[in-house]
């Protein structure tokens, strides 16, 4: 069955330093997508980040890339010159190749320090 | 501005009763979908619908039931079977089952 597994509960950072969050995935379909998504306190889902398997370049949109390494199924976010307002929730999520559902994580939560 | 609209934000419900909560969207998507999120948790998939008059169940279905009359329509109602329907509720769209999904505000479900 497919899995998506984020083992930090909560992370700090300081505000302008970069920061990694985890996620590792499993499945055993060779087509899927990967997706990064952020939760404020209002409680939206703002999309950030999308990766697919077949691509040959890790994503990158602005200060968030994504540390793609498909043989140890790993999908890191990594969010470069952090601010106050990156202060959230962020979700890793997988999408199954049939319906288009997604697979979320359990979250981590970032707080950014000044 | 296009998006997605749920209403209301928040909604009491006294036990045993139904309450259907709207998502609404202007994005010309086809595909929509409804989530689940407890406390410290991730989202988990109630319904989805690929195509109007079509919908399939997703992980946790038992308790509610959803319509798509409309292609901008997915109304999700919270049946009196659903034994624990607290919880926050986010509808979500994309213009093909693939692509990025985009979410609503999200309605607070507390039942009384």
């Amino acid at each position: 069955a497919q899995k998506i597994t984020q083992t930090q509960p909560g992370m700090f950072v300081q505000e302008k330093e970069a920061v990694t969050l985890d996620c590792t995935y499993d499945t055993s379909d060779p087509s899927y997508g990967l997706f990064w998504y952020k939760q404020p306190s209002s409680g939206e889902m703002i999309f950030l980040i999308y990766q697919g398997s077949y691509d040959q370049q890790n994503a990158t949109e602005g200060r968030y890339s994504l540390n793609f390494q498909k043989a140890r199924k790993s999908a890191n976010l990594v969010i470069s010159a952090s601010q106050l307002g990156d202060s959230a929730m962020y979700f890793c999520a997988m999408r199954e190749n049939q319906g288009g559902k997604l697979i979320f994580g359990q979250g981590t939560e970032l707080s950014v320090k000044p | 501005d296009g998006g997605i609209t749920q209403s209301p934000k928040y909604l009491f419900r006294k036990e045993g009763q139904n309450v259907t909560l709207s998502c609404e969207q202007n994005l010309n998507h086809d595909a929509m979908y409804w989530y689940r999120q407890d406390p410290g948790q991730g989202l988990r998939l109630i319904y989805y619908s690929q195509i109007v008059n079509d919908f399939q169940k997703g992980d946790i279905a038992e308790g509610y039931s959803v319509s798509r009359e409309k292609k901008e329509s997915f109304p999700l109602t919270v049946t009196s079977a659903q034994k624990n329907p607290t919880a926050f509720y986010l509808c979500a769209s994309s213009d093909k089952p693939h692509n990025e999904q985009f979410f609503g505000p999200g309605t607070r479900l507390t039942v009384l």
